[in-house]
């Protein structure tokens, strides 16, 4: 598609519900990122997967949270048992290459945990 | 103490003001990236820097690598720019690609 799109654009979970964030890259973008970004704040680091290899999800908070990109296009971000400190906007983004390349950004899923 | 920090946090301008926003890092970079953010919406990448001046539209960002600090200019503001501006680097350790982010500049541009 012409930009990244993450679905749903907005999710209301009761505390302890399981969701599932996807996003969908640009196609033929090697790198996708994860980000959490909580009210006010900027952007935080979750996880990186460099096609289907998730190379990176040291920013991941909890083993609750979970990602995978299995063919190395569309990645979903799991959460079980979703927590109140859970709420934010989850924002991914692609990128064509390794290293310093552009990104774009999905506007976002702004999950609220009630 | 953050590894990208900007200044200032908000920032209110007349239309047709001259802006400038910075931003400083302390880590190693391969690249720095300026960001702009609308409330409510997603993240759109307006600059990727490693070195110099780039220039689109009304926009310029200028980087001092030495100096580690970055700006970017807005001429003749908008009620339109009006918007999160958000500073980020891709630190050359670590892994290859990630951002780090700055808190972002809450700019609003009045009548």
């Amino acid at each position: 598609g012409a930009g990244v799109s993450q679905s749903p654009r907005y999710k209301v979970a009761k505390r302890g519900q399981d969701v599932a964030l996807r996003c969908d890259p640009i196609s033929g973008h090697v790198s996708l990122f994860w980000y959490q970004q909580a009210l006010g704040q900027g952007p935080e680091f979750l996880t990186y997967f460099q096609n289907e290899a998730q190379l990176d999800k040291s920013g991941l908070p909890s083993d609750r949270f979970f990602a995978e990109r299995p063919e190395g296009s569309v990645s979903t971000l799991k959460i079980q048992r979703t927590q109140q400190e859970d709420s934010a906007v989850y924002l991914c983004a692609s990128s064509l290459g390794v290293g310093a390349y552009g990104y774009t950004f999905g506007s976002g899923t702004r999950l609220t945990v009630v | 103490k953050n590894e990208v920090e900007q200044s200032p946090q908000n920032l209110t301008a007349q239309e047709g003001e001259f802006i400038t926003i910075n931003c400083s890092y302390s880590v190693g970079i391969s690249a720095l990236h300026w960001l702009q953010q609308h409330p409510g919406g997603g993240i759109v990448s307006l600059f990727m820097l490693s070195s110099g001046k780039k220039k689109h539209g009304r926009l310029i960002a200028t980087i001092n690598i030495q100096e580690k600090h970055s700006s970017l200019h807005i001429t003749a503001s908008h009620p339109r720019d009006s918007a999160v501006y958000i500073c980020a680097v891709t630190p050359n350790t670590g892994t290859a690609s990630k951002l780090t982010f700055g808190t972002g500049t809450r700019l609003q541009v009045t009548l």
